[in-house]
Order: structure tokens, then C-alpha cells, then sequence
């Protein structure tokens, strides 16, 4: 059953502490991608990657966001430190290969509250 | 970066009708196109993956055309029931980047 997976579904922490948040690919995928899901912004890019390497991070505050792809099964989203306004769903999608014609695959999302 | 739209924002229909909407992309340096849906509370799922000027794609009562000189796809359902409620993405890929449009929010009303 391949599915795109998500941990934790829901996260809640307090302003300041760090937030980390998991991505498994579809196994062969090689490209992931991270988005934000706001009220106010939509489905928003933060950042993807194509074969582990990062291709496009521009839409991610660089301050206290990073993401990483320790291996091809595991991609992870860091907040540090978090704040109110990270407050949203987080999604994981993956995909066949950037560029391709192969749609994307989403997760099922990690809502995360910052208090 | 990408200036990908899509109008209307948000649309409120009858059970029964028929109805479309529009994604707007530059059309230098097309790729692909991606229309998803996305239901309240759930993940957004694949419709169509469209990538030829002039394809059309059908899935049931759901169809969608593009033009990619002009810049624009059309999704088309026919015949709107309330499960087609949700929002409709489209995506845009070029040769090195992609965005999505902010949706059409659609509601079909029993």
C-alpha cells in the first residue's frame, strides 16, 4: 500500500520550543516537497527536494526553519524556535522525479498549534 | 516565481449544474499542469496531469482542457452533486520551479 506518511498528526508546544516534523516518501520517489496549508496564504512551497539535495528552500523563513532528507525513506521539517504563527497543517508530497508527469502524492499532514 | 491564478476564488452551485473554472499560468517555458482536489479535512488528491497544448482529460464527469500558449485550463464538471464540494488546485510547472494557484473553492448544494 504505498502511501505517503506523516508523524506526528498533530503537535502541540509551547512558543520557543522546537518542533520537528516527518516525511517517508513513497518508496522510489525521489523528489519531496513541504507545504504549508495557512487560512490566509493557502497551499503554500516551503521547500523540496530532488534526490536527498535541496532545490528550493526560498519559500521557508531561514531563520528558524530548515529541512533535510537524511536518507531516501526520511525527509523532516524543523521549526527552532517555534512561534503562534507557525501555526498550521504541514503537508509532505511526493513525487516519481522533478520534472516528470507524475502528480503528487500528499500526506496526510501534521497540524501543529503553537501556544 | 511563478504567478499562477485562479478565479473564481470560491463558487456556490446547484445540485444538477454544470460549472467550470479557470487556472492562469505564464505561458513561457511550460511544463505541466496539475489539477488536484482537495477536500476539507483531507489531503489533496491528483485529478488530471496535463502537459500538450490542446489536451483534453476527462475522469467521469470531471474534464479539463489546456493552453499553454495562452496561458489557462479549464475544469469542467458536469452535472455537480455535493460530494464534488472541496477545492480545486491547479498546479504549474515550468522548467525549474512549480506553484499552485490559491484554489476554487467549490459548493454544490443539494
Amino acid at each position: 500500500d504505498a502511501r505517503v506518511t506523516q508523524t506526528p498528526r498533530h503537535k502541540v508546544t509551547e512558543m520557543g520550543q522546537e518542533v520537528t516534523m516527518r516525511c517517508q516518501p513513497i518508496l522510489g520517489h525521489n523528489t519531496v516537497f513541504w507545504y504549508r496549508q495557512t487560512m490566509m496564504q493557502g497551499l503554500e512551497l516551503l521547500a523540496y527536494f530532488r534526490n536527498r539535495a535541496p532545490l528550493d528552500d526560498s519559500g521557508m523563513p531561514k531563520d528558524r526553519f530548515s529541512a533535510e532528507m537524511p536518507d531516501a525513506t526520511l525527509a523532516t521539517l524543523k521549526i527552532q524556535p517555534s512561534e503562534p504563527r507557525d501555526s498550521a497543517v504541514y503537508f509532505c508530497a511526493t513525487e516519481g522525479g522533478f520534472p516528470s508527469y507524475n502528480e503528487q502524492f500528499f500526506g496526510p499532514g501534521t497540524r501543529l498549534t503553537v501556544l | 516565481i511563478l504567478n499562477v491564478e485562479q478565479s473564481p476564488q470560491s463558487l456556490h452551485v446547484q445540485e444538477g449544474d454544470s460549472t467550470n473554472f479557470t487556472c492562469s499560468f505564464p505561458s513561457s517555458n511550460f511544463y505541466a499542469l496539475h489539477w488536484y482536489r482537495w477536500e476539507t479535512a483531507k489531503s489533496p488528491e491528483a485529478l488530471f496531469v496535463m502537459t500538450l497544448n490542446g489536451d483534453e482529460k476527462k475522469k467521469g464527469r470531471i474534464s479539463a482542457t489546456l493552453n499553454t500558449k495562452e496561458g489557462y485550463s479549464y475544469l469542467y464538471i458536469k452535472g455537480s452533486q455535493p460530494e464534488d464540494s472541496a477545492t480545486y488546485l491547479c498546479a504549474h510547472y515550468n522548467n525549474n520551479d512549480m506553484r499552485f494557484g490559491a484554489g476554487t473553492r467549490l459548493t454544490v448544494k443539494p
